[in-house]
């Protein structure tokens, strides 16, 4: 049984700069895997960010950026914007027999 | 503007049956490959089910694998989930998701489904 696992919880300050990590219990997560992130508010669906590691949508804020980092998929938050607080979700591919797996989420706060 | 709304949710009792649809618009549905997303209260994001562009080939969490059905009628932009023997634990907001290239990026806003007697 695959597992993605990232960051319960973080906090970081307003304007401030913040990782969330995804890591695969399969090994290193590299671009094959085709990290996608989202983010959701309470009572909302989730909102696409970023795909395929680092691409970001028409919507996706500038300061949000996506990435791998020492093994992870990675999104960097930098001058964290109080709306930011939310829900992230890290996705990542894996092909048959389970093609998406999601990471546990990371609830962000920012206070 | 891209789509997608979900429907058929509701409450049924264990042992259960229901019939979940997503209604695409915006785009032409044939292109992407579709999924079933569940969300149980208070959790996180689990993908149920995955559906191929030409409905070749199918995936199915553990989870709800043999009793659970993904189909898709591209001539009626829609996507279903069969789902039978529902379980306690199958109560979720359930959504479908599109998916392009390992690019998935438009969601339906849920319907709930509540497994209880």
């Amino acid at each position: 049984q695959t597992v993605v696992t990232q960051e319960p919880s973080l906090t970081v300050s307003p304007g401030g700069t913040v990782t969330l990590t995804c890591a695969s219990s399969t090994g290193p997560v590299t671009s094959g895997y085709y990290p996608n992130w989202f983010q959701q508010k309470p009572g909302q669906a989730p909102r696409a960010l970023i795909y395929s590691t680092s691409n970001k949508h028409s919507w996706t804020p500038a300061r949000f950026s996506g990435s791998l980092l020492g093994g992870k998929a990675a999104l960097t938050l930098s001058g964290v914007q109080p709306e930011d607080e939310a829900d992230y979700y890290c996705l990542l591919y894996y092909g048959a027999p389970q093609p998406w797996v999601f990471g546990g989420g990371t609830k962000l706060t920012v206070l | 503007q891209v789509q997608l709304v979900e429907s058929g949710g509701g409450l049924v009792k264990p042992g259960g049956s229901l019939r979940l649809s997503c209604e695409a618009s915006g785009f032409t549905l044939r292109d992407y490959y579709m999924s079933w997303i569940r969300q149980a209260p208070g959790k996180g994001l689990e993908c149920v089910a995955y559906i191929t562009r030409d409905t070749s080939t199918v995936y199915y969490a553990d989870s709800v694998k043999g009793r659970f059905t993904i189909s898709r009628d591209n001539a009626k932009n829609s996507v279903y989930l069969q789902m039978h023997s529902l379980r306690a634990e199958d109560t979720a907001l359930y959504y479908c998701a599109r998916d392009l290239n390992w690019n998935v990026d438009y969601w339906g806003q849920g319907t709930q489904v509540t497994v209880s007697s």
